[in-house]
């Protein structure tokens, strides 16, 4: 099992480009997240997905948008990125809940110029 | 005040030592508390899972939990270079589907 796995794994940006990140599991999980990493503020939820078809927003969706695709999978998309986005991307899931076992992919670090 | 405060290091220890670490918090409707490890350009994997009040330990890890004081702390016993990592608690209540984290605690074992 590969677990959650994440594409891609650096990308630099220019200011007002946008892209998606990609997230998938194969654990047969009903909840996915993201987060975003910064030094000193620890990890924030941005959005996540309780079960397939579902999204809702977390502490810091603002400049984001999502899409749970299939249960498998969970993109991230930019749609215009701004410097403040500079930061490390984790997905994660989980079999229920969000207080039960998080399983973190490696992390996408984003630079935006 | 923030609903979890922790403490974000660096915390230098020598090979062998005891580490403890701690996370206070002042949501007192929190019940599942949690203990992420997370080394160097990687994920987030969970290291310890505790409910309510008590201890836990497992190997040379335990978790111990205080709810009357919002307190929880993590110890490594004899802890070793590997054991290099931030450690990052987390706590959630029940009902409530979220997750708080600490900003996390990097430790660093020296050989």
């Amino acid at each position: 099992n590969a677990g959650v796995t994440q594409t891609p794994k650096f990308q630099v940006l220019k200011t007002g480009q946008s892209m998606t990140l990609q997230c998938a599991q194969d654990m047969n999980h009903n909840s996915m997240y993201w987060y975003r990493q910064d030094p000193g503020m620890g990890l924030r939820l941005i959005y996540y997905s309780a079960s397939e078809g579902t999204t809702d927003k977390g502490e810091v969706p603002n400049g984001y948008n999502v899409s749970r695709l299939n249960k498998r999978e969970f993109s991230l998309r930019l749609e215009s990125a701004a410097p403040s986005q500079t930061s490390v991307y984790f997905c994660a899931s989980s079999e229920g809940g969000m207080r039960e076992t998080q399983y973190f992919g490696p992390g996408t670090r984003l630079l935006v110029l | 005040q923030k609903e979890v405060e922790q403490d974000p290091g660096p915390l230098s220890v020598p090979e062998g030592a005891i580490v403890s670490l701690n996370c206070t918090y002042s949501n007192s409707a929190f019940q599942y508390f949690m203990w992420y490890r997370q080394y160097s350009r990687k994920g987030p994997e969970l290291l310890m899972y505790t409910y309510s009040s008590g201890n836990k330990e497992d190997g040379r890890f335990t978790a111990q939990v205080d709810k009357s004081s919002k307190y929880i702390s993590l110890f490594i016993r004899d802890s070793q270079p590997s054991d290099s990592a931030t450690y990052l608690c987390a706590m959630s209540s029940y009902g409530n589907n979220r997750l708080a984290f600490g900003k996390g605690n990097q430790v660093v074992v020296i050989p």
